[in-house]
């Protein structure tokens, strides 16, 4: 299973509604993220969750809360979203491997993303 | 600052030709570069990934060279299909900072039958 899911595909949602992006992998890969995307422009990283806890967090506003529950679960809860919100918001995963110390660049696996529309 | 440049921006041909994308960095130090295929609206997927130590690298109709002296990267498509048009983005990995990549900005491809 080399397969990266994530629901919904879509979702529109009001400035003060709360929702929560799902994404999950069974590759049994360490490393996971999240990515926003606009229209024509290259993904932005959001987080990084490796073995489960947060490595990297892009100064991102609060109203984006991640969570990872385990090694195969990513969550991205949503609050008081603004429409510059609007975009493809994209989970990846990675090994996370380590090589003489340092992490080794492992390939990052892309799920099909979830589009959101904030009214 | 790292930075990933790509050209052209945009590319429209015909089926069946061929084409060259191509990748310019500045990203040290340098650990490898992926070519990410994306379809609209959808996750990108990787095509090939290459490390310092190699100048090509294929992948069925697509083939990536690596210049590491001059940090460019090309990515060439055979016999293109319908099924090519998409974006194709160049990402390069900085060595120890794994986890972060450099995303090029993308040539959005375009096959006309």
């Amino acid at each position: 299973d080399t397969e990266v899911t994530q629901t919904p595909k879509h979702l529109v949602m009001g400035m003060t509604n709360k929702k929560s992006l799902k994404c999950e992998q069974h590759m049994g890969h360490r490393a996971m993220y999240w990515y926003k995307q606009k229209a024509k422009k290259p993904p932005e990283l959001m987080f990084v969750y490796s073995y489960e806890k947060l490595s990297i967090n892009e100064s991102v506003p609060s109203r984006f809360s991640p969570e990872c529950p385990n090694s195969s679960l990513l969550n991205l809860h949503l609050h008081a979203l603004q429409p510059e919100d609007s975009a493809l918001y994209l989970c990846a995963s990675s090994q996370d491997s380590w090589d003489r110390g340092r992490p080794h660049t492992d390939t990052q696996y892309f799920g099909p993303g979830t589009r959101l529309t904030v009214l | 600052k790292n930075q990933v440049e790509q050209s052209p921006q945009s590319l429209i041909i015909l089926e069946g030709k061929n084409c060259t994308l191509q990748c310019n960095y500045t990203v040290s130090p340098f650990s490898n570069l992926r070519w990410y295929k994306q379809d609209t609206g959808r996750g990108p997927v990787s095509l090939t990934i290459m490390t310092f130590s190699e100048n090509t690298k294929s992948n069925g109709r697509y083939t990536a060279t690596l210049d590491a002296d001059t940090k460019q990267s090309s990515l060439h498509i055979t016999a293109s299909q319908l099924s090519d048009s998409a974006s194709y983005i160049c990402v390069v990995s900085a060595a120890g900072s794994a986890r972060q990549l450099t995303f090029g900005s993308g040539t959005q491809l375009t096959v006309l039958p």
